[in-house]
């Protein structure tokens, strides 16, 4: 039973141009929403988060969007660095925004090419 | 470094035998969390402890599985009789209280042969 889906295994994108990363989730009981980067032989890096009483949420390069009724949350990246280049995952949480246990998708590996 | 560290970094095994990996949190953290990662998934989540009390265990975390964090600070999580689908990258993280945000540490990889 996979709460959160990423559908998308990977994501190739030219540098300059704009990331979208996708994220699908079914428990509505979900009050909180974390994307983390993870490059190879490191553990996860926090990188931006969104409340379910939000829509979006932005940090410099980086755009969380929330749509509740679909149950689905994007991650944009603009303009996208090759220094971007990770597996990026998505996270959710419950109740009262408990961040510290999460569940995970599976996540995307995103590539930026020169 | 006063991030989240993990010990060993790499751990190869023969099944059978039984392995501990130990995790620091952030000093003034008092909720310490494990989660397993397998190939081309997430990590799961498997057992957490706000100080030293152990407050929820996943069913992923069988009976060869025992954590520990006896006073509060570092923890242990140790793996009896290790199989080969226990092979895993292994990870830790710490927040301060349910809201705090979770820093992961960069996880041991158990490899079991």
């Amino acid at each position: 039973d996979q709460q959160v889906k990423q559908n998308s295994p990977s994501l190739s994108v030219q540098e300059g141009r704009i990331s979208i990363l996708n994220c699908d989730y079914t428990n509505s009981m979900f009050d909180y929403f974390l994307w983390y980067k993870k490059y190879p032989a490191e553990g996860p890096t926090f990188l931006i988060s969104i409340s379910s009483i939000k829509d979006k949420n932005e940090d410099g390069r980086f755009t969380v969007f929330l749509n509740k009724s679909a149950k689905h949350l994007s991650l944009h990246i603009v303009p996208s660095q090759p220094g971007d280049s990770a597996v990026y995952f998505c996270a959710a949480s419950a109740g009262s925004g408990n961040t510290g246990k999460l569940i995970f998708g599976q996540g995307t590996t995103l590539q930026v090419k020169p | 470094d006063t991030g989240v560290s993990q010990n060993p970094r790499h751990k190869i095994t023969k099944r059978g035998q039984n392995v501990t990996f130990r995790c620091d949190p952030i000093s003034e953290h008092n909720r310490l969390y494990w989660y397993r990662q397998t190939l081309g998934q997430g990590p799961e989540f498997l057992t957490y402890f706000q100080n030293e009390a152990q407050l929820e265990k996943s069913r992923l975390l069988s009976d060869r599985f025992s954590a520990e964090r006896p006073k509060g600070s570092f923890s242990t999580l140790e793996i009896q009789r290790t199989e080969q689908g226990d092979s895993a990258m292994y990870l830790c993280a710490s927040s301060l209280g349910a809201q705090g945000l979770a820093f992961f540490g960069q996880g041991t990889r158990l490899t079991v042969v």
